[in-house]
């Protein structure tokens, strides 16, 4: 069984500049989560989506967005980049089973601002 | 709200030597405690969950926790460490009831394995 994919693995991009990442969970997972690790603020939560449906949110500003997919593939979409933005981004798939289920993650997606 | 705290934020060890990898959190509400590992640039993976039942859980790759309502504590230990143990573990927990499935995590603590 595949694991969770997430494209791309590395990004650089200028300040103003807007991002998408995408999330790919395993095959038969509705829950799909991301999260952002940074060195001063650790992991902290974006947002959750399910069934397309956007189910959770963290404390982020507007300028961080995402979306599902009905194959329930996710993107998440950074408009005008700051340099506070350089992160690697996590995605997490969980399956339905309640929330006693696995939380699985990606590689992330490491995303630099200049 | 919850919140996670890992008491170390670096742990060098030798080789075959024990660890433990202190974590306590707060919340109001039941929660679920999660201990996961990052390996550089690697995702995040599960070493052992605390639903419920028995306070002593174990995990993938010999390690365990105790989980300590009292002291609000879950502390992950292995009796003996290898080199390919040397990774990040984060701590988490989650609420146990209601629709609000995110993982609150500690800032981390970096175990370091040396020969």
């Amino acid at each position: 069984k595949a694991g969770v994919t997430q494209t791309p693995r590395y990004l650089i991009k200028t300040r103003g500049q807007q991002v998408t990442l995408s999330c790919s969970p395993i095959s038969g997972h509705r829950s799909v989560s991301w999260y952002q690790q940074t060195p001063g603020q650790g992991l902290q939560f974006l947002f959750e989506y399910f069934s397309e449906t956007q189910r959770n949110k963290g404390n982020f500003p507007g300028r961080f967005s995402g979306r599902q997919f009905s194959n329930s593939r996710s993107e998440m979409n950074v408009s005008t980049l700051e340099l506070g933005d350089s992160a690697l981004y996590l995605c997490a798939s969980r399956g339905d089973r309640g929330r006693n289920t696995e939380a699985f993650f990606g590689q992330g997606t490491r995303l630099t601002v200049v | 709200a919850q919140s996670v705290t890992q008491l170390d934020s670096q742990v060098p060890v030798f080789e075959e030597a024990p660890v433990e990898l202190r974590c306590n959190y707060s919340s109001s509400v039941s929660v679920y405690l999660f201990w996961y590992v990052q390996y550089p640039n690697q995702g995040l993976q599960l070493l052992l969950k605390y639903l419920s039942g028995s306070t002593l859980v174990k995990g993938i790759n010999g390690f365990e926790a105790e989980f300590n309502k009292s002291q609000t504590s879950f502390h992950l230990r292995k009796p003996s460490v290898h080199i390919s143990d040397t990774a990040e573990y984060f701590c988490a927990v989650s609420l146990s009831g209601g629709s609000n499935y995110k993982l609150t995590f500690g800032k981390g603590t970096l175990l370091t394995v040396n020969p």
